[in-house]
């Protein structure tokens, strides 16, 4: 079946720091994959999607690119900011599946 | 923007009463989901919806489950006899086309089962 693998967390950063959440992946067919991100009381919103190889999914600085060779989609972003405070989820949507499935997530703390 | 909203935000429950669960869709969409966040796990599909029927449905749900759209607007996600363990977080999806189209999340239903 389809699954995701999302680094541990929880990980604490200071501003401006450089970021990396790694995530893996395994699926039958051709994935879409995506970033989501939960902010303290909130819902998932998305943050980028990639819906093939060696795309590039960008958003509010963060990004990610869908590696087929290495089945992964990891994010990253060059200097946080504390309101990038949050959980990750990375998904994927295969459509032999036709739901989302989601890793574990990743919570981040950035302190000033 | 148009955005997914959930009602209630937080619902505490004893075992084995009934709860409902409610969604309002963005409104031109025509895909609807469910999924829960049991507290520190994995965020898990429950049942998707299309044209008045279930899509598809995972193995957590269960025929203590039922969803329906009582008319063109809300979404419900009904627990005919709440146990401990759907003690969780329940999210609202919608997408308009179905399929790889991303999908919209609403805030969420924080469950509590005594």
């Amino acid at each position: 079946g389809n699954s995701v693998t999302q680094m541990e967390g929880p990980v604490t950063l200071s501003e401006e720091a450089f970021l990396t959440i790694n995530c893996t992946y395994t699926a039958t067919g051709y994935p879409s994959l995506f970033w989501y991100v939960q902010y303290p009381g909130e819902g998932l919103q998305l943050l980028l999607k990639a819906t093939k190889a060696d795309d590039k999914g960008s958003n509010k600085g963060f990004e990610a690119t869908y590696r087929k060779e290495t089945t992964s989609f990891h994010l990253e972003k060059g200097s946080v900011q504390v309101s990038d405070s949050a959980v990750y989820f990375c998904a994927l949507y295969a459509g032999s599946a036709r739901q989302l499935t989601f890793g574990s997530g990743t919570q981040l703390t950035v302190l000033p | 923007e148009p955005e997914v909203t959930q009602t209630p935000s937080h619902q505490v429950t004893q075992m084995g009463q009934e709860v409902i669960l409610r969604c309002v869709p963005i409104s031109n969409h025509l895909y609807f989901y469910w999924y829960r966040q049991i507290l520190g796990q994995k965020v898990e599909f429950l049942v998707s919806f299309y044209n008045n029927e279930i899509s598809e449905k995972s193995e957590i749900f269960d025929d203590q489950f039922s969803v329906e759209r009582p008319d063109g607007s809300n979404f419900t996600l009904k627990i005919r006899s709440t146990k401990l363990e759907d003690s969780a977080m329940y999210f609202c999806a919608s997408t308009r086309t179905g399929g790889y189209e991303t999908q919209y999340f609403g805030p969420g239903t924080r469950l509590l089962v005594l």
